[in-house]
């Protein structure tokens, strides 16, 4: 039962223009979700956040989108770099029902994107 | 300031064996969570522990046992080894204490890489 989705395994773009990496979920109890970035040999690293109450969230190149009612969140990466290839990984967490924190993270299984110079 | 610190970085055992893996979370983060990747998935929630108890607990049979020490440490013990066990173990350390405007996001180590033969 695969509650967070990441259908796309792979993506490949050219340097300087946007990457969107998409995410799916079913659990209606997510309420907060996170994009992480995983290099080979490393442990995954955050890169950014969006709490349901909100459908948009930006840090500078990486902005997360929320639609609530499709239950789909896309990370934009604009302008891509070759740096950032590596494996992103789409998770998700149910905060209320975790005693409002520490929430365990539910992951998809990642797409590895990969930016060519 | 360190981040969160795993060991081994590899490790090799036979089926039946025991293992143990450790972990230190980030300074300032009183709360760690184990993960499994296996490969070509997304991290899968163990468990976690606060305040030298285990609080939440994913689908893994109890041959998947922790500990956290008075200094936030943990370790993560897995007992009669199987093949199907051979994954990477990651440890993310957050903080309940500050948990709250995104101070609650998890931050992972580099991984245990188990193999199981």
């Amino acid at each position: 039962d695969q509650q967070v989705k990441q259908n796309s395994p792979s993506l490949s773009v050219q340097e300087g223009r946007i990457s969107i990496l998409n995410c799916d979920y079913t659990n209606s109890m997510f309420d907060y979700f996170l994009w992480y970035k995983k290099y080979p040999a490393e442990g995954p690293t955050f890169l950014i956040s969006i709490s349901s109450i909100k459908d948009k969230n930006e840090d500078g190149r990486f902005t997360v989108f929320l639609n609530k009612s499709a239950k789909h969140l896309s990370l934009h990466i604009v302008p891509s770099q070759p740096g950032d290839s590596a494996v992103y990984f789409c998770a998700a967490s149910a905060r209320k029902n975790s005693g409002g924190s520490n929430y365990k993270l539910t992951f998809g299984k990642g797409t590895l994107l990969t930016v060519n110079p | 300031d360190a981040g969160v610190t795993q060991s081994p970085t590899h490790l090799i055992k036979t089926r039946g064996q025991q293992v143990t893996l450790r972990c230190s979370p980030k300074s300032g983060h009183d709360t760690v969570s184990w993960y499994q990747q296996a490969l070509g998935q997304g991290p899968q929630f163990i468990f976690q522990y606060y305040e030298e108890e285990e609080r939440q607990r994913g689908n893994f049979p109890d041959r998947f046992s922790g500990h956290q020490f008075p200094n936030y440490s943990s370790e993560l013990n897995v007992n009669a080894l199987l093949l199907g066990d051979s994954a990477l173990y990651l440890c993310a350390s957050s903080s309940r204490r500050l948990a709250g405007d995104g101070t609650d996001t998890q931050y992972f180590g580099p991984g245990t890489r188990l193999t199981v033969l």
